[in-house]
């Protein structure tokens, strides 16, 4: 079945420092690929997403690139801030699944001065 | 503009009680709605999804069950909760054919 492995957290960053956060990901179709970020005490907020092999997401200084030879969509930021601190998950919807995405176990993202 | 609401935010349950988390969606028709659960330390997991009234698909073999009795409105429930049953629990919707999906503020779940 569909799976998604994101690299385990805490992730604790210095303020402008570059940020990767890696996703790989098992799928039998063709799926899209999202970055969904949750905030202190807040539900998820869509982040960017990818539909297709080589697509760019993008939002908010982040960014990702649909990989399909290594099945990967990690998640990159040139200079962090304080407010990016939060819980980044990545997820898939396959193709012929009714709209269901399947989550990644997440990654804690703690940015400090 | 869409909205989507959650209550309540936080509830302390004894086991073996009921449950009835609710969700409802403003500014839209006919979306698709999901029940998700966080567990501590663990990603989410799609409990239930609903693209019409009375139309609910289950995921996982659980003691939950879902219902939806009007078009915006997305009910969660348990006759009797388990520890396990512990968790953040998160509603979303989406557009009908649309891959993006909105979610809720959760609902703070603990089983003692």
């Amino acid at each position: 079945g569909d799976s998604v492995t994101q690299m385990e957290g805490p992730v604790t960053l210095s303020e402008e420092a570059f940020l990767t956060i890696n996703c790989t990901y098992t799928a039998t179709g063709y799926p899209s690929l999202f970055w969904y970020v949750q905030y202190p005490g807040e539900g998820l907020q869509l982040l960017l997403k990818a539909t297709k092999a080589d697509d760019k997401g993008s939002n908010k200084g982040f960014e990702a690139t649909y990989r399909k030879e290594t099945t990967s969509f990690h998640l990159e930021k040139g200079s962090v801030q304080v407010s990016d601190s939060a819980v980044y998950f990545c997820a898939l919807r396959d193709t012929g699944t009714a709209s269901k995405l399947t989550f990644g176990t997440g990654t804690r993202l703690q940015v400090t001065l | 503009s869409q909205t989507i609401h959650q209550w309540p935010a936080t509830l302390v349950q004894p086991v073996g009680s009921p449950l009835s988390l609710e969700c409802t969606v403003e500014g839209t028709s006919n979306p698709n709605l999901y029940w998700y659960r966080q567990a501590a330390g663990r990603g989410l997991q799609l409990l239930f999804y609903s693209v019409g009234i009375g139309q609910i698909s289950s995921e996982v073999p659980q003691n939950l069950s879902a219902s939806r009795p009007q078009d915006r409105q997305f009910i969660l429930s348990s006759k009797k909760l388990l520890l396990s049953d512990s968790g953040f629990y998160l509603c979303a919707w989406s557009r009908g054919g649309e891959e993006t999906q909105y979610f809720g503020p959760g609902t703070r779940l603990l089983v003692l």
